[in-house]
C-alpha cells in the first residue's frame, strides 16, 4: 500500500462546468499516473508525471491538464466538462522499481 | 503503440475449478506485472516478471513469464470465491516509465 488518496471519491457535475480531481500520496514516489477506467477499455493512461513540474501526455489526454507543484500532489483539471468524461478516474503511483504500479481508490465522476 | 491482449475477456467457473488467462502481445517487454482489481476499489499488484522463462508462485496463483518476453500466463489451482476480480496485465519497457495495459479478465468464482 503505497499510501494513495483521491479526493473526491464520487463526484457528479454538469456538462461545461471545471472539474479538478487531487491525487495525494506519502511514499515519495517519483511518478504518478492518472488513468480512466471505462467498460470495455480497461485502463487508459490520461498523464503522468516523471517528476514535480514534469509531466507529459497519455493516450487519451485531449480535454485534460495535470498539474505537479509538489511530490505527494497529482492534480488533474478537466476544463469543461463533457458526458464523454463520465468514467472511474484512478491515481497510481510507481517507485524506481520495474514500473511497479501501485494505485488510488478511484473517482467515480459523472457528468449529466 | 504496444498492446496488450489478454483472453478470455470473461470467465465464470464453479469453487475448486483450474484456470489459465493469457497475456499476448507481438512486443517485447522488459517488466511485465499482474494485478487484481476488485469492483469500486483500484487495481492492486499480484507479481512482477522481468526474465524470459520465470515461473513466480503466489499460494495457488502460478505466473510464466514467456522466453521472448512478449507474452505470459496466469495460472489459478483450485479457484475460490475470494479469487472473483478482475485480472490485469501490464507491460513496460523503461523502467518506471509508461506502461501498456490489457483489457482485463473478469474472473467469477462461484460457489
Amino acid at each position: 500500500d503505497a499510501g494513495i488518496t483521491q479526493s473526491p471519491r464520487h463526484k457528479v457535475t454538469e456538462t461545461g462546468t471545471p472539474v479538478t480531481l487531487r491525487c495525494h500520496q506519502t511514499e515519495n514516489h517519483r511518478y504518478m499516473y492518472w488513468y480512466r477506467q471505462d467498460p470495455g477499455h480497461g485502463l487508459r493512461l490520461i498523464h503522468y508525471s516523471y517528476g514535480v513540474k514534469d509531466t507529459d501526455k497519455g493516450e487519451v489526454s485531449d480535454g485534460y491538464s495535470v498539474s505537479r507543484s509538489k511530490t505527494e500532489d497529482f492534480l488533474l483539471t478537466l476544463e469543461s466538462a463533457t458526458s464523454s468524461q463520465t468514467s472511474v478516474y484512478f491515481c497510481a503511483t510507481a517507485g524506481v522499481h520495474n514500473n511497479e504500479q501501485f494505485f488510488g481508490p478511484g473517482t467515480r465522476l459523472t457528468v449529466l | 503503440t504496444q498492446l496488450l491482449e489478454q483472453s478470455p475477456q470473461f470467465l465464470s467457473i464453479q469453487e475448486g475449478e483450474n484456470l489459465t488467462v493469457y497475456c499476448n502481445s507481438s512486443s517485447v517487454f522488459s517488466s511485465l506485472q499482474w494485478y487484481r482489481q476488485e469492483p469500486g476499489e483500484g487495481p492492486v499488484l499480484l507479481v512482477t516478471v522481468v526474465t524470459g522463462g520465470e515461473v513466480k508462485k503466489l499460494k495457488r496463483l502460478t505466473f510464466q513469464f514467456g522466453d521472448a518476453r512478449k507474452d505470459s500466463s496466469l495460472h489459478i489451482t483450485a479457484a475460490q470465491p475470494g479469487d472473483t476480480g478482475l485480472y490485469l496485465c501490464a507491460g513496460a519497457n523503461t523502467n518506471a516509465g509508461k506502461s501498456t495495459f490489457g483489457d482485463g479478465t473478469t474472473l467469477t468464482v462461484k460457489p
